[in-house]
């Protein structure tokens, strides 16, 4: 089945106990992108990547690192969290759209909660 | 900047009624747009997307969307709607911007569907 996997699902830790969100797809997709969704503010972007080694901010990128190490995976890292970064967090992949064609869509995990106390 | 403006933030309809979940999108272009249902504790999926054609699209789930570039709006409509279409909506807009796609989402209609 064509998946975007995320872990886990649900997450409490402490402020500034490092952690790591695993995001992995098994669609060969070459564009992913880590998302956060806040109640009253929808979906912001913290990190994309267009491909292996390639990865630029989104539009929340403090505190959070990423990684692209393999096509498939794309961990998310809070080397420090706060409890600001309480959230829920979406993974999504989606196709090759570095050649001006984002009309295919993403495909997303079904979600982190995380909780910083 | 490219923005999307979903201004109903909760809507409540009588199973079996009809559906219509509005949205407006700022972009210069001829955006891509999309609109994605979030059921409880799921994530996102894909209802629908236009870029181009027939402006009415058919969706999975029954759905459909008309895309109206006079009112820059691509409202979401369902003809009959069911207990399991209770849900979380959003609209999205996406464009190439500096050589990355760049996807803007709405802040969400959460639908309540009531017997």
């Amino acid at each position: 089945e064509a998946q975007v996997t995320q872990n886990p699902r649900y997450l409490i830790t402490v402020t500034g106990k490092k952690l790591t969100v695993t995001c992995s797809q098994n669609m060969n997709h070459e564009y992913m992108s880590w998302y956060r969704q806040d109640p009253g503010l929808g979906l912001r972007q913290i990190y994309y990547s267009m491909n292996v080694e390639v990865t630029d901010k989104g539009d929340v990128p403090e505190g959070y690192k990423v990684s692209r190490k393999e096509k498939r995976n794309f961990p998310l890292i809070l080397e420090s969290p706060s409890p600001n970064q309480t959230s829920l967090y979406f993974c999504a992949s989606s196709p090759d759209q570095g050649q001006g064609t984002p009309g295919y869509g993403y495909t997303f995990g079904s979600g982190t909660r995380l909780t910083v106390v | 900047a490219q923005s999307v403006t979903q201004p109903d933030i909760h809507i409540t309809v009588s199973e079996g009624a009809s559906l219509e979940l509005r949205c407006n999108y700022s972009y210069g272009a001829t955006p891509y747009l999309f609109w994605y249902v979030q059921s409880p504790g799921q994530g996102l999926q894909l209802l629908l997307k236009y870029f181009s054609g027939d402006t009415l699209v058919q969706g999975i789930k029954g759905f459909e969307a008309e895309f109206k570039r006079s009112q820059s709006s691509f409202n979401l409509r369902k003809p009959s709607v069911h207990w399991s279409d209770a849900a979380e909506y959003f609209c999205a807009v996406a464009s190439i911007s500096g050589g990355y796609q760049k996807v803007t989402f709405g802040i969400g209609t959460k639908l309540q569907v009531i017997p």
